[in-house]
């Protein structure tokens, strides 16, 4: 258990659809990381916070994306009006300042048909 | 941006053999960790390195952070069937807080 779920596990959705995905860390304070891995690649970030504060966002990261986390809790990642190459696993981390490691949820994997 | 450099792509072994695989970037970087990711799960976290020239270990597996600062490797020894899987490096850069992540090195296993 690595202290971080993620709500959905698998979305399908139709394109031109918005999909919202759910991360849940096991501690309020920490850094929760947004990342998108595609096939045959690594993890590539998306975003990250600071409790509710959103301090990095990725060029990766297009109008299309936003990312909250109101209480410094949970997060959602939205995207609207999905397109055929968002089809991706979208992963959820946590870390715990000072220290750097990441420690990953299980991902939603999305597909957009 | 930065980039890591993950070798092998892949590598087809035989069980009970020794594996190691490595990491660099043209950039240096405070932090290395090696993951393994087994299809359809996130990665797993199996070692974290601070220091340029520590060696870590963690049961079979040992992992070193480059002296350069722009290098690891990761070896696990006398490798058993569930070691298959995909193993990615990823550094954390001297400015900022993201990770960086190779593509990855695909681990099979024969028995």
């Amino acid at each position: 258990d690595t202290g971080v779920s993620q709500d959905p596990r698998h979305k399908i959705t139709k394109r031109g659809q918005n999909v919202t995905f759910r991360c849940d860390p096991i501690s309020e304070h920490n850094r929760l990381y947004w990342y998108r891995q595609t096939l045959g690649q690594g993890p590539e970030f998306l975003t990250y916070f600071q409790n509710e504060a959103q301090l990095e966002k990725s060029r990766l990261l297009s109008d299309r994306f936003s990312a909250e986390r109101p209480k410094g809790s949970f997060s959602t990642l939205e995207i609207q009006r999905t397109e055929q190459g968002d089809s991706a696993m979208y992963l959820c981390a946590r870390s715990q300042p000072p220290n750097t490691e990441a420690f990953f949820g299980q991902g939603t994997r999305l597909t957009v048909v | 941006g930065q980039q890591l450099n993950q070798s092998p792509q892949s590598m087809f072994i035989q069980e009970g053999e020794d594996v190691s695989m490595n990491c660099t970037s043209s950039s240096i970087f405070n932090t290395w960790l090696w993951y393994k990711q087994d299809p359809g799960e996130g990665p797993v976290l199996l070692i974290a390195l601070y220091k340029a020239g520590e060696l870590t270990s963690n049961g079979r597996l040992t992992a070193q952070f480059g002296i350069t600062r722009k290098d690891s490797f990761l070896n696990i020894s006398a490798s058993i069937p569930s070691d298959v899987g995909i193993y990615f490096c990823a550094g954390r850069p001297e400015y900022g807080n993201k990770l960086v992540f190779g593509a990855g090195t695909i681990l099979r296993v024969k028995s």
